[in-house]
């Protein structure tokens, strides 16, 4: 059974650092890409960041830019974002998904099959 | 970055109802479109998958249609459990997946 599991969330003040784990359980992961996603208390979601099965690609939101960092490591089967110099705005529940690709290798069609259950971070003096 | 439009964004049906929500995308993403359902406190699940596959496990009575920049999610009789907010997400530009902004779906 595939199982993503988050850690790392927590209380920071504006302008501080904080990495969130996600651990892997069930799949092979350098298999796919993986991404985070998160979503604000009472809004929406909003995709964070994605990274290729080997970490040679990574794009991530425009708000984000400079301060997140999406990695892997796929011989400990675990994704991580480290963020720094963290807003108020970044205040949420951050997701990591698997990216399953239903297409071909040269045409793929992606979409998040698994999420985690998500880890709070809040940012607040 | 591609938007990504939904509507109604709220909407109040009673159980046994035919429901659909539409999603548009600011341009042709072919059928790069998935549908979410995300109950209060929970991880979003997936519905459909490439605009019209429906994700194993999810009952028939969810399908989804359309291609390019208009699409439909449709809900062909309301239970009480499908009280949830709905999203689509368009996974055409992967280098920057865009969500809809959601339709909170009351029973």
């Amino acid at each position: 059974e595939v199982q993503l599991v988050e850690s790392g969330g927590g209380l920071v003040q504006p302008g501080g650092s904080l990495t969130l784990s996600c651990a892997t359980y069930g799949l092979t992961l350098s298999n796919y890409w993986m991404s985070w996603v998160r979503q604000a208390p009472g809004k929406g979601l909003e995709w964070v960041a994605s990274i290729k099965q080997d970490g040679g690609e990574e794009y991530s939101v425009d708000s984000v830019k400079g301060r997140f960092t999406i990695s892997r490591d796929n011989a400990k089967n675990s994704l991580s974002l480290q963020m720094n110099n963290l807003r108020v705005e970044d205040t949420a529940v951050y997701y990591c998904a698997r990216q399953r690709n239903v297409g071909t290798y040269y045409s793929p069609l992606y979409y998040l099959d698994y999420w985690g259950q998500g880890a709070l971070v809040t940012v607040s003096s | 970055d591609i938007q990504m439009t939904q509507s109604p964004s709220s909407l109040s049906a009673s159980v046994g109802d035919r429901v659909t929500i539409t999603c548009r995308a600011s341009q042709s993403i072919s059928t790069h479109l998935t549908w979410y359902q995300q109950k209060l406190g929970e991880a979003p699940k997936v519905l459909i998958f490439a605009a019209s596959s429906l994700q194993s496990g999810v009952p028939p009575r969810f399908s989804g249609s359309g291609s390019g920049t208009d699409f439909t999610l449709t809900i062909s009789s309301l239970q009480p459990e499908d009280s949830a907010t709905y999203y689509c997400q368009q996974t055409y530009n992967i280098r920057a997946l865009t969500f809809g902004g959601g339709t909170k779906v009351e029973i």
